[in-house]
Formats: structure tokens, C-alpha cells, sequence
């Protein structure tokens, strides 16, 4: 399979406790996203790499949670401290930008409960 | 917060029937590109589109990219059960993340 990959898909733990999730993107694509979703939303975003630079981030990703993408491949979004309120799916989407052109693709995401 | 607005937020349909959605915004976008998301999975593209006014198709579906840019449909005829699902509209701010609708829920009965 050469789409997106999520790693694990899904994930229990208690608070307080850090969690790490790993995607790998389709192998061509520069440019890697996170995006969390609750229940009856759509997805919000996080945070994007082009290559191993980390671009934006939005006002979401609070100091508890990094992102990384060490060479500009698979990426690692950790979250220190869980939440109840971290409870959510993570979704990671890959795109390579051409032109104005940008669709993202999605993996089928981790879906974490801090219990 | 989201700055697409789909409706209807949800939808019970019978098999066969054909159904419509719309997505509308208060900002201008250049994209318009519509998902579908299952229960328990991430979303897949379904239909892109990049011209004001521009009509898509993808077998039973259609999209329309709106004139004025704030707004685009998505039809699906004859629909069948394996079309249940949430529908989510969404588009680029300044090409870089993308801004998703709160979804459409679809149910088909038999």
C-alpha cells in the first residue's frame, strides 16, 4: 500500500502519561500535516512540514505537543502530559505542492483515548 | 473555529434517491475539494476543484465550484447503501492547511 500511514491506530492511555504517533507519508510528497478531530467535527489543523522544516503551527498545539520530522520523511507528533482533553483522532495528510495546487491525502488516523 | 458551513448537517435518504449538499464560506477560496470520511477512518478525496464555476464529476457524484467563490455543491445520484458516510467540504487558507465544513452525514436505507 503507497498512501499514508498511521501508526498505531489506536491508542489508550492514562493522564499524564506522554504517547507518540508516527506517520509516514506517500513517499513522493514534501509536505506533511497533522490535524486533530473530535467527535462530529471536521478535521482542525496543527501543524505542516515542507521537507524536515516545520512551517506553521496553529494556536491548537499547545507546549505539550511536538511534531518532528527528522529527514524530511516520516514525522512523530508526541503529546507530554495527556489530557482528557487531548482525546480526539490524529490525522496526518501528505501532499506535494504543485503550483496553487496542494491536495492533501489523508492516512486513516490514531485514534487516542487518556482515560 | 471552522469557517465552512455545510448543510444539512445530516441526511436520511432511501436507496436510489439522489442527494445534495452545499458548502458555504465568508471568505473567498481558490480550491474546493470535497471528502468522505467512514466510521473509524481518515477522509478520502473524492472530487477537487480550481475554477469558479467549474463542474466535476466522479461516477455518480458531481461538484460545482460556485461563481462568487464562497460556496460549492455536491450531488450524488442513485445513491446506494455504501455511500453512508460523512461528506466534509474543505479548502486551502493560503494553501497551506486546510480548512474543513463540519461534515454532512449521510445514511441510506435499503
Amino acid at each position: 500500500d503507497t498512501g499514508v500511514s498511521q501508526d498505531p491506530r489506536h491508542k489508550i492511555t492514562k493522564r499524564g502519561q506522554n504517547v507518540t504517533f508516527r506517520c509516514d507519508p506517500i513517499s513522493e510528497h514534501n509536505r506533511l500535516y497533522w490535524y486533530r478531530q473530535t467527535l462530529g467535527q471536521g478535521p482542525e489543523f496543527l501543524t505542516y512540514f515542507q521537507n524536515e522544516a516545520q512551517l506553521e503551527k496553529s494556536r491548537l498545539l499547545s507546549d505539550r505537543f511536538s511534531a518532528e520530522r527528522p529527514k524530511g520523511s516520516f514525522s512523530t507528533l508526541e503529546i507530554q502530559r495527556t489530557e482528557q482533553g487531548d482525546s480526539a483522532m490524529y490525522l496526518c495528510a501528505s501532499s506535494l505542492r504543485f503550483g496553487t495546487r496542494n491536495i492533501q491525502y489523508f492516512g486513516a488516523g490514531t485514534r487516542l483515548s487518556v482515560l | 473555529g471552522q469557517q465552512l458551513n455545510q448543510s444539512p448537517q445530516s441526511m436520511f435518504i432511501q436507496e436510489g434517491e439522489d442527494v445534495s449538499m452545499n458548502c458555504t464560506s465568508s471568505s473567498i477560496f481558490n480550491t474546493w475539494l470535497w471528502y468522505k470520511q467512514d466510521p473509524g477512518e481518515g477522509p478520502v478525496l473524492l472530487i477537487a476543484l480550481y475554477k469558479a464555476g467549474e463542474l466535476t464529476s466522479n461516477g455518480r457524484l458531481t461538484a460545482q465550484f460556485g461563481i462568487t467563490r464562497k460556496d460549492s455543491f455536491l450531488n450524488i445520484s442513485a445513491s446506494i447503501p455504501s455511500d453512508v458516510g460523512i461528506y466534509f467540504c474543505a479548502g486551502p487558507r493560503n494553501n497551506n492547511d486546510m480548512r474543513f465544513g463540519a461534515g454532512t452525514r449521510l445514511t441510506v436505507k435499503p
